[in-house]
């Protein structure tokens, strides 16, 4: 079964900080991976794509991430992280049969400190 | 281009009365998703449309029904509501086929007393 972890269900960092958010997964074939922001009380927004080619991706807002394929990770960054960054982010992995259905992990809470 | 909307925003339901979530979208998209959100577990699919007039479960579908109306329209019903589907809702659309982004509506808070 096809599975997406975040380890960290809280982060603190200084504003200012550099940041990475873990993101691992389970899948026999090549994955489709996303990283989604929310807001409070908003719905998801997509920062970044992962599909083919270049492992480095880059997004909106700053953030980058990185498809490591040898440790099934595709960890978020970004080197200066500011009070609106405070959000919570999922990673997810589209499922390999028709829909285009998306796996959630459980997400990760940031919190920024001044 | 107001994307996705849902209504309503928010509800209260008492145990065993029923409701109907509405989704609308105004991309084109042939796919749309319902899902829940709980604390600590993510987003997790209810139920999906491929295209209009195909609907298929997703991972936590019991207790729930699903209506494609139109391209436009995709409806999540609880027939009888359970406390245990105190959630917030989103809705979802995109393209279909190759593996698009989704794109969100801004959510439906639903408490089941």
């Amino acid at each position: 079964a096809q599975s997406v972890t975040q380890p960290d269900i809280h982060i603190t960092v200084s504003e200012g900080a550099s940041l990475e958010l873990r993101c691992n997964y389970s899948y026999g074939a090549t994955p489709y991976l996303f990283w989604y922001v929310q807001s409070p009380g908003q719905g998801l927004q997509l920062l970044l794509k992962y599909f083919s080619g270049d492992t480095l991706v880059q997004g909106i807002k700053g953030f980058e991430a990185e498809f490591k394929r040898s440790q099934s990770s595709f960890n978020l960054r970004k080197p200066s992280v500011h009070w609106s960054d405070a959000a919570e982010y999922f990673c997810a992995v589209v499922r390999n049969n028709a829909g285009n259905m998306l796996t959630f992990g459980g997400g990760t809470r940031l919190m920024v400190k001044p | 281009n107001a994307g996705v909307t849902q209504t309503p925003k928010f509800q209260v339901l008492k145990t065993g009365q029923s409701m109907t979530l509405q989704c609308a979208q105004d991309m084109n998209h042939n796919s749309m998703y319902w899902y829940r959100q709980d604390p600590g577990m993510g987003l997790r699919l209810i139920y999906y449309s491929a295209s209009e007039g195909t609907t298929d479960k997703g991972e936590v579908p019991n207790g729930y029904n699903v209506s494609r109306l139109n391209k436009r329209e995709f409806s999540l019903r609880l027939e009888s509501a359970a406390p245990s589907q105190t959630s917030v809702y989103f809705c979802a659309s995109t393209p279909g086929g190759q593996p698009y982004e989704q794109y969100f509506g801004p959510g439906t808070r639903l408490t089941v007393t």
